[in-house]
């Protein structure tokens, strides 16, 4: 069974910096393409990054290019997304998702990790 | 900027057939944009239903089903049941590494 499990938000400062983690289970991590999606309070979603089975090669949206990373460990069986110069705009629910056979969606969703940036 | 374009809202009567579009802001929409399209209840996390324009996920009902009408990417309920009443949103890759969701269309059942 599939399983894609955030962790990592919280509150944080404007300004300030986090690191979400996605725990993987259920499938064979070096396989996949993962992907970040967020959604802010009350509103639709946005996809944010992706990254290639072998870690080699990432995108990001550009609406947080410069400030986010995304990074993977094939031994911890996890993903990241490092966030910097974070503001209240980046408040809101952050998803973990595997990236599907062909490449072109998204096929399985973790919970979500809630973030706050207030002061 | 590449905005993708969704209905805000829609209503249908139980057992109805509604249809939810996918457009963009400039251009049309086809197979090379690979539309999926997602279900997500409120404090949910999303549901993928349909990717490659019109192949139904794993558990998906076959209620549910997607094509390019036009112009734009489409998703189809045929006999809208209860339990459909969501937010459903597409994603289109619009090249260079990048993907889009639309805004989403809030779907009411009643």
């Amino acid at each position: 069974q599939v399983q894609l499990v955030e962790s990592g938000g919280g509150l944080v400062k404007p300004g300030g910096s986090l690191r979400l983690s996605c725990s993987v289970s259920g499938f064979t991590f070096n396989d996949f393409y993962m992907s970040w999606v967020r959604q802010a309070p009350g509103k639709g979603l946005e996809w944010l990054a992706y990254i290639r089975s072998s870690g080699a090669t990432m995108y990001i949206a550009d609406s947080v290019r410069g400030r986010f990373a995304i990074s993977r460990d094939t031994a911890k069986q996890s993903l990241s997304l490092q966030m910097t110069s974070l503001t209240p705009d980046d408040t809101g629910v952050y998803y973990c998702a595997r990236v599907g056979n062909g490449f072109n969606h998204l096929d399985s969703w973790g919970q979500g990790t809630p973030v706050t940036v207030s002061s | 900027q590449t905005v993708v374009t969704q209905e805000s809202s829609f209503s249908v009567s139980p057992g109805g057939t509604v249809t939810f579009t996918c457009g963009l802001s400039s251009g049309s929409v086809s197979t090379s944009y690979y539309p999926s399209w997602y279900q997500q209840t409120p404090g949910q996390a999303p549901r993928t239903l349909i990717h490659s324009t019109n192949s139904r996920s794993s558990g998906v009902p076959d209620r549910f089903s997607a094509s390019i009408l036009g112009n734009k990417a489409a998703l189809t309920i045929t006999g809208a049941q209860a339990e459909d009443e969501s937010d459903y949103y597409c994603l289109l890759y619009v090249g260079s590494g990048i993907w889009v969701f639309g805004g989403g269309t809030k779907l009411t059942v009643l």
